[in-house]
């Protein structure tokens, strides 16, 4: 199955800059990438599919680049509501598989 | 857009098998299908299965193949999971998921709640 790799496995930034987190695919996995944000006890919420696509009522400041093995979730300017424990998932190939997650931390 | 709303949390003794329900509130259940997601305690999400009402037959994780049982119920816009052979490990939130699009392959959204199963000797 396709592993996901997600790096940093936590990251410390400071409210109003930019955080850039990371996933890399062991194998290619076309655009068929998603990234989810979960808040400590709370459901995940989808942000994006299909690599850079914002799924509904997500704000602009969350944005998603990357092709084949490579993906990059970008929070361009950070909200205090922005720290939580992203996933990206691969729904190219089956069984689709998640990462094991970024937790971004206030700094 | 419709609410998925899955069944309480679960208390199971090892060996034994749970089924948790999810149902579409609000409207009937999608054509893009219902996936179950779970994750244990302080851990990241595991893909279980899914299934799309309209196609027929679910679909499984080679990790679940065996244990796991997803059936459709349109009558009652409800989608069943039936997890059997309960072990320890299985302890962990079930969610249910709908799927970004009529393939099996997507993203998920919305998310039920969750169900808490708690597998113990």
């Amino acid at each position: 199955e396709v592993v996901l790799t997600q790096s940093p496995a936590t990251l410390y930034v400071s409210p109003g800059e930019r955080a850039t987190l990371s996933c890399r695919a062991s194998q290619s996995v076309s655009d068929n990438i998603a990234w989810y944000q979960q808040h400590p006890g709370q459901v995940p919420r989808l942000l994006i599919y299909s690599e850079s696509t914002r799924a509904a009522g997500i704000p602009a400041r969350f944005s998603g680049s990357g092709s084949g093995t490579e993906f990059t979730l970008t929070i361009s300017s950070l909200q205090s509501e922005d720290f939580a424990v992203y996933y990206c998932q691969q729904y190219d190939k089956w069984p689709p598989t998640f990462g094991q997650g970024t937790r971004l931390e206030i700094k | 857009q419709v609410q998925l709303v899955q069944s309480g949390s679960e208390v199971k003794k090892i060996g034994s098998s749970v089924r948790v329900s999810c149902k579409a509130s609000g409207g009937s259940l999608s054509k893009y299908g219902v996936r179950w997601v779970r994750q244990a305690p302080g851990q990241g999400l595991e893909w279980m299965g899914g299934i799309i009402p309209s196609f027929g037959s679910a679909n499984y994780a080679p990790k679940f193949q065996g244990r796991v049982t997803i059936v459709a119920d349109e009558e009652t816009n409800s989608i069943y999971m039936e997890l059997s052979g309960l072990r320890s490990e299985d302890t962990a939130m079930y969610y249910c998921a709908e799927g970004t699009s009529t393939r099996m392959l997507s993203g998920l959204d919305p998310w039920g709640q969750g169900t808490l199963v708690t597998v113990s000797s």
